[in-house]
């Protein structure tokens, strides 16, 4: 167990509809990672989170956004979803003062299927 | 060409024997290697570190980066079923993002 938890873990939607992933973060850490893996992509970096600012940036679709709360407790939302959305998102934590090459901790991670 | 390319496999192997995971990179500014294990439907959980160029071992595992010919390695001696699962490589460059690049993962059975 990673200690980082994320819900739900599985989500089943339609087309066009609107979903909300949860993550709670390791206790102590302050750096929250969103990824998507799917199987074509393998795993890749959608966005990350510092004591509720964002750091950094990779592929995300300008149709997700995420945030991070005071309680460092973060969330990523995916809109008018699509088909090739379906994929496992996982959220990862680690504890963000190092400047550099910190080990990521990640969660279990949610199944989503867009039908 | 990616930035971190890895044999997708799938490897299948009888127990005991010694497997060999590798990937090789293009950017050279990585400078922190990571091996991953992910088990069907779980999370990646990290199995080795590596800071640089080296080697470094973990009871059974063996981690090993070659940064002159941007190849990194990963050994399992006596391999045993429980370490059927997908292996990813993962990298970050040197100053500045904290992103992991992963290689796709290389899925690997260890028949009893």
């Amino acid at each position: 167990d990673s200690g980082v938890t994320q819900t739900p873990k599985h989500l089943i939607t339609a087309t066009g509809q609107r979903v909300t992933l949860r993550c709670s973060p390791r206790s102590g850490d302050l750096s929250v990672y969103w990824y998507q893996q799917s199987l074509d992509q393998g795993l890749q970096f959608l966005i990350q989170y510092y004591n509720g600012e964002e750091r950094a940036k990779g592929n995300i679709l300008e149709r997700f956004s995420a945030q991070q709360f005071p309680d460092l407790h973060s969330e990523l939302n995916l809109s008018s979803l699509e088909l090739g959305d379906s994929a496992l998102y996982f959220c990862a934590s680690s504890v963000g003062r190092t400047g550099g090459g910190e080990t990521q901790y990640f969660g279990p991670g949610t199944r989503l299927l867009v039908l | 060409q990616k930035e971190v390319e890895q044999d997708p496999g799938p490897l299948s192997v009888p127990e005991g024997a010694i497997v060999s995971l590798n990937c090789t990179y293009s950017n050279s500014a990585f400078q922190y290697f990571m091996w991953y294990r992910q088990y069907s439907r779980k999370g990646p959980e990290l199995l080795m570190y590596t800071y640089s160029s080296g080697n470094k071992e973990d009871g059974r595992f063996t981690a090993q980066v070659d940064k002159s010919s941007k190849y990194i390695s990963l050994f399992i001696r006596d391999s045993q079923p429980s370490d059927s699962a997908t292996y990813l490589c993962a990298m970050i460059p040197q100053g500045g993002s904290e992103k992991l690049v992963f290689g796709k993962g290389t899925k690997l059975t260890v028949n009893p």
